[in-house]
């Protein structure tokens, strides 16, 4: 049972750049939520999606957008890099109706 | 607003020595309670999780109890070993929002070093 895959492990970007991440959920799972991790910190709710739709958000700026396909995979997509963009970004899957999250290794994202 | 409170760390013990690591939260509703850990350099696992008061979640020898009175979820373990040595985090499915899937809260983790 292959759990929750991201990709890339890591990226460096530069200021003012844009990036994608991608997530593949838990094998059954159709709800996908992405999490910022700084350095030393809790992580940070950006948003969920299910059904392809965005479903909540956390405080976030528009920056951030993403998107889920037919599949249950996910992307999250940042432009306009900031250097405060950088941090571990996390991928969790669920399933409807449940409240327990299953997490991806992360990708590490550095914005020099 | 909800939240999370953990224990400051980093905690350092001796093998096979007990540990606590407290957590202490704040929500309106019912929030289902979770621990997770984080190894160096990997992502967040489930380590064990309450749903509602009262009830103990374990796992891998640790436990923790949902205590409604006094709003706390703290970790547990009787004898620690060199492979426990991570972050553990506290969080919680906030009430807030509504139907399920809630979104997490996080405490701000708590780095346990295990020495041989």
């Amino acid at each position: 049972d292959a759990g929750v895959t991201q990709s890339p492990t890591h990226l460096i970007k530069t200021r003012g750049q844009q990036v994608t991440l991608r997530c593949s959920p838990k094998s059954g799972h159709d709800t996908v939520s992405w999490y910022q991790q700084a350095l030393g910190q809790g992580p940070q709710f950006i948003f969920q999606y299910y059904e392809e739709e965005e479903r909540q958000r956390g405080n976030f700026p528009d920056r951030f957008s993403g998107h889920q396909f037919p599949n249950y995979s996910s992307e999250l997509n940042v432009n306009a890099l900031l250097l405060g963009d950088s941090a571990l970004y996390l991928c969790a899957s669920s399933l409807e109706g449940r409240d327990t999250q299953y997490f991806g290794p992360g990708t590490r994202l550095t914005v020099l | 607003g909800n939240s999370v409170t953990q224990m400051e760390g980093p905690v350092t013990l001796s093998e096979e020595a007990f540990l606590t690591i407290n957590c202490t939260y704040t929500a309106t509703g019912y929030p289902s309670l979770f621990w997770y850990v984080q190894y160096p350099g990997e992502g967040l696992q489930l380590l064990l999780k309450a749903t509602k008061a009262d009830d103990k979640g374990s796992n891998k020898g640790f436990e923790a109890t949902y205590r409604k009175e006094t709003t706390s979820f703290h970790l547990e373990k009787g004898s620690v070993q060199v492979s426990d040595s991570a972050v553990y985090f506290c969080a919680l499915s906030d009430p807030l929002n509504a139907g399920n899937n809630r979104k997490l809260i996080w405490g701000l983790g708590t780095s346990l070093a295990v020495n041989p």
